[in-house]
């Protein structure tokens, strides 16, 4: 079946370290995208990507990197000087020749301890 | 920013009953989804209109949007347990969202069984 694959479901940090987050997608997507929701809140973008080897800021790319080498791949490293890192990550793809909606990834739920 | 607003923030409703969300938004859009999560996963898509349509249906599910007012309704009729979650609206920010979607903070809906 077709889908994207987010991993860990769950992940633990220790302040001061980077973390990554990995976004698998075999949907043949060429836009992929991060957000990130916090409790009661809607999403909020931090980077996307609409083509191998390319990615633009979101609005709030801050503390955060991403890097785009395949096509079905869409890595996201929460660094260190992201002062407020613990929340919900969700990774989306869509297709620029298609008329619906993005595909959610299941989330990756960061704790800062 | 975040471009979409939902009305009410929380609702419930006995099964069987109609449940009516609102989305507002502030600029100009090409289309306007709605997403659906479930407690703790990702989003997934309901439905999409494009700024020249006025109605759209989807099985249980009937979508308007007001392009003169900037708002769009969520109609779910013969409402189920099944459909409790939290549901958002989503604007395209520029180009018919490749460039990434704007989301609302959602309407949290609970059916009561």
């Amino acid at each position: 079946d077709g889908g994207i694959t987010q991993s860990p479901k769950y992940l633990f940090r220790k302040e001061g370290q980077n973390v990554t987050l990995s976004c698998e997608q075999n949907l043949n997507h060429d836009a992929m995208y991060w957000y990130r929701q916090d409790p009661g809140q809607g999403l909020r973008l931090i980077y996307y990507s609409q083509i191998v080897n390319d990615f633009q800021k979101g609005d709030i790319a801050e503390g955060y990197s991403v890097s785009r080498e395949k096509k079905e791949s869409f890595p996201l490293t929460v660094t260190s000087a992201q002062k407020n890192p613990t929340a919900f990550y969700l990774c989306a793809s869509s297709s620029a020749v298609s008329s619906g909606g993005y595909t959610f990834g299941s989330g990756t739920r960061l704790t800062v301890v | 920013s975040q471009q979409g607003e939902e009305d009410p923030q929380a609702l419930s409703i006995q099964e069987g009953e109609n449940a009516t969300m609102n989305c507002s938004y502030k600029t100009s859009i090409n289309n306007l989804q709605w997403y659906r999560q479930n407690s703790g996963r990702g989003l997934v898509h309901l439905i999409l209109i494009r700024s020249n349509e006025r109605e759209k249906h989807s099985g249980r599910l009937r979508v308007t949007l007001d392009t003169s007012k900037k708002s769009s309704s969520l109609l779910i009729t013969a409402s189920r347990a099944a459909d409790t979650a939290s549901y958002f609206c989503a604007t395209d920010r520029t180009g018919g969202g490749a460039d990434g979607l704007t989301f609302g903070k959602g309407t949290h809906l609970i059916i009561q069984p």
